[in-house]
C-alpha cells in the first residue's frame, strides 16, 4: 500500500471550512484514496473515497490533484462535533484486491480541533 | 444504512478469564469482517480478517490461539480473548465490508473497551 503523510494536528474555527491535506506520492494507478475519522473513544467513521475525480457527499468533499500525489479533504462548515482524528488511507479497491477485501492500515492521522 | 454494532461496549475481567466480543452487521450482509485493536494514544492495528464460513487470517504477531475468531453467519463475528492478561487491555474494534460494493469501504463498530485486572 502506498504510504501517506498527514500533519499531526490542525486547528479550525467553528463555521469555517476545514481543509485537511494528505500526501501520497507513491500511489499506484489502481489505488483509491479513502478518508475515515475517529472521534474520541469511538469506532472510525467512513467519510469519502475517490480514485482520480473530485468527489462530494453529504459529509465532505475530496479534491485529488491531477497527478494523484496528494489530496485534500474539505469539511465545508466545521462544527465542534467534527473534532476528531482524520485518517487518509490509500488502498486498492475491492476489485483490485484479488477479489478479497483487505484490512485497512491506519497511520497516525491528523488531529483536527475545531475551536468555538 | 451500513450499521455495525458491538457487544459489550465495555468489559472488565480478571486475569486468566476469557472474554467474548460480538460484532454484528445490522442492516447488511458482511462476507468479510475485520478485527482491530487500539492501545491508548496509538492508531488502530489490524488483528485479523474473518470470512464467513472459513478460518480467520491473522496478522503477523497476533496469536490465533489466544484471539479466537468465529464468523458463522453473514451478520455475526465473534472475538474471544482467551486467558486474558493485563497486557490485553485495549480498545477492540470490528469492521464489516458490504458484500456488494466494488470498493474497499468498511463500516466500523463502536468498539469494546476491555480492561483486564
Amino acid at each position: 500500500d502506498a504510504k501517506t503523510t498527514q500533519p499531526t494536528s490542525m486547528d479550525c474555527a467553528e463555521g469555517r471550512a476545514a481543509n485537511l491535506p494528505c500526501n501520497h506520492s507513491t500511489i499506484s494507478g489502481n489505488e483509491y484514496v479513502y478518508w475515515y475519522r475517529q472521534i474520541h473513544s469511538q469506532g472510525p467513521q467512513y467519510i469519502i473515497h475517490g480514485l482520480k475525480n473530485n468527489e462530494t457527499n453529504e459529509m465532505a468533499s475530496l479534491i485529488i490533484t491531477e497527478d494523484r500525489k496528494s489530496s485534500t479533504l474539505i469539511l465545508p462548515h466545521a462544527t465542534l462535533r467534527d473534532t476528531a482524528v482524520y485518517y487518509c488511507i490509500v488502498r486498492g479497491g475491492f476489485m483490485y484486491s484479488g477479489g478479497g477485501a483487505d484490512g485497512l492500515t491506519f497511520g497516525k492521522g491528523t488531529h483536527l480541533i475545531i475551536q468555538p | 444504512g451500513a450499521v455495525v454494532s458491538q457487544h459489550p461496549s465495555r468489559v472488565i475481567c480478571k486475569s486468566g478469564t476469557s472474554v467474548k466480543i460480538e460484532c454484528r452487521s445490522l442492516d447488511f450482509q458482511a462476507t468479510t469482517m475485520f478485527w482491530y485493536r487500539q492501545f491508548p494514544k496509538q492508531s488502530l492495528m489490524l488483528m485479523a480478517t474473518s470470512n464467513e464460513g472459513s478460518k480467520a487470517t491473522y496478522e503477523q504477531g497476533v496469536e490465533k490461539d489466544k484471539f479466537l475468531i468465529n464468523h458463522a453467519s453473514l451478520t455475526l463475528s465473534t472475538l474471544t480473548v482467551t486467558s486474558a492478561h493485563p497486557e490485553d487491555s485495549s480498545f477492540y474494534i470490528c469492521s464489516a465490508r458490504w458484500w456488494d460494493t466494488s470498493y474497499n469501504e468498511q463500516f466500523f463498530g463502536p468498539g469494546t473497551r476491555l480492561t483486564v485486572l
